[in-house]
């Protein structure tokens, strides 16, 4: 079971990048990692996932290093529309293991 | 319309009442699941289902029990709800996935329960 660790907090400013760690030390060969953002009272969104190296789309970049024992979510130009709770998975899609959300990170991007 | 819908939104309810909690989807995938929220803490998992035939406990199924009824259904019953049961439910959704989509979930709004 791959657990995850994330800061519990963060704070940042509109405009600014934001970097989001996780650590998964334990990560299996099979499994890949992804993030989602949760805002209160909706369910969880998917942001991103990868397996290694890096990846980007349109909302943001995931870099993984090559040990893949930890990844960062980056954000770009955040605004106050970003404030949420990030949540890190590390799973392979085999089964339960690696399904839980835990605290997550809570973002606050002021103004 | 959404893609996974639960009902009831919210509900209230007295200690020992047995209520159900469901959740239907669009999106044609075969596995399904069941998470809890408390206030500050992350989502915990309840039961899961990879197909219409299978069930799974997750890590906190004791007073629940679910059923699969069809791919797009599945429902979460608490059998004699108790007031530390009073929380945010979500069901999900996701398909096995290959490639860059490995078991990408998809939430839906939320049931917010209070056991009185």
């Amino acid at each position: 079971l791959a657990k995850t660790t994330q800061p519990i907090s963060m704070d940042s400013y509109e405009g600014q990048e934001v970097n989001i760690t996780c650590s998964h030390n334990n990560i299996a060969t099979n499994d890949y990692i992804t993030w989602y953002q949760q805002f209160p009272s909706q369910g969880p969104r998917f942001i991103i996932q990868g397996y290694k190296t890096k990846v980007t789309n349109e909302v943001a970049s995931l870099f993984i290093p090559a040990d893949r024992k930890s990844s960062t979510l980056s954000l770009p130009r955040v605004s106050l529309s970003d404030t949420a709770v990030y949540y890190c998975l590390v799973e392979s899609g085999g089964g339960a293991d690696g399904l839980t959300f835990g605290k997550g990170t809570h973002l606050i991007i002021q103004p | 319309d959404a893609d996974v819908t639960q009902t009831p939104r919210n509900r209230i309810t007295k200690t020992g009442k047995r209520i159900m909690l469901e959740c239907s989807q669009t999106k044609g995938h075969d596995r399904m699941y069941w998470y809890r929220q408390d206030p500050g803490l992350g989502l915990r998992l309840i039961y899961y289902s990879f197909d219409v035939k299978d069930i799974n406990k997750g890590e906190i199924s004791d007073g629940y029990s679910v059923s699969r009824q069809a791919q797009a259904k599945f429902s979460l019953s608490l059998e004699s709800a108790i007031p530390n049961q009073t929380a945010l439910y979500f069901c999900a959704t996701s398909e096995a996935g290959t490639g860059a989509a490995k078991n990408i979930q998809y939430f839906g709004a939320g049931t917010r329960l209070s056991v009185l």
